[in-house]
């Protein structure tokens, strides 16, 4: 069965600063990866996605993830910080076969100026 | 497009009672999810469909909960009867690619 694992619950970093959120991932096969991001009251919005190919992908907003497979790692990465990046954060992956996308617990982001 | 329309946006509704969500997913998408967000258990799948076919209800909680499909443009996730511990916020979304889904913004349930 896919799992998705993101074990900070909750992050704080200074506007300007870089991010880092860790997502660790279970699925037998080469999975489809994606990340989210939910501003409250809103649903979720798709940063970018993880398919095949090259291992570093771009997203919205200026997000990025790198994919390495030897980690079973897909973490999120911006260089630095906007005070209207803080929302929470979901991890996904997806089977590929009938979409079915199971999402992570979710890290929430908080920036302080 | 308009996006994933959910409606109501909000639901406040006494133990017993009968609840029905609605939504309308994007043109063209041919999956529709219906997800259950709480603090407890964060974000839950309940049912997907596919070309308007259940694929996977496995996350249905229990028999109170239906949903259906009836064709492209519209789907339904009904509680009956309705439990205080079914408050939370239910979303749907549609996808035309694997695991990208486009989500509506959320019906808040209140059962009190």
């Amino acid at each position: 069965a896919q799992s998705v694992t993101q074990p900070d619950i909750h992050i704080t970093v200074s506007e300007g600063a870089s991010l880092e959120l860790r997502c660790n991932y279970s699925y037998g096969a080469t999975p489809y990866l994606f990340w989210y991001v939910q501003s409250p009251g809103q649903g979720l919005q798709l940063l970018l996605k993880y398919f095949s190919g090259d291992t570093l992908v771009q997203g919205i907003k200026g997000f990025e993830a790198e994919f390495k497979r030897s980690q079973s790692s897909f973490n999120l990465r911006k260089p630095s910080v906007h005070w209207s990046d803080a929302a929470e954060y979901f991890c996904a992956v997806c089977s590929g076969g009938y979409q079915k996308v199971t999402f992570g617990t979710g890290t929430k982001l908080q920036v302080i100026p | 497009d308009a996006g994933v329309i959910q409606s109501p946006r909000h639901e406040v509704t006494e133990m017993g009672q009968e609840v029905t969500l609605r939504c309308k997913p994007i043109s063209g998408h041919n999956s529709l999810f219906w997800y259950r967000q709480t603090m407890m258990r964060g974000l839950e799948l309940l049912i997907y469909f596919n070309n308007n076919v259940p694929i996977d209800d496995s996350g249905m909680p229990e028999d109170r909960f239906s949903a259906k499909m009836p064709n492209a443009s519209f789907s339904t996730l009904k509680i009956q009867p309705s439990e205080p511990r079914d408050s939370a916020v239910y979303f749907c979304a549609s996808s035309l690619a694997p695991g990208e889904a486009f989500f509506g913004q959320g019906t808040r349930l209140t059962v009190v």
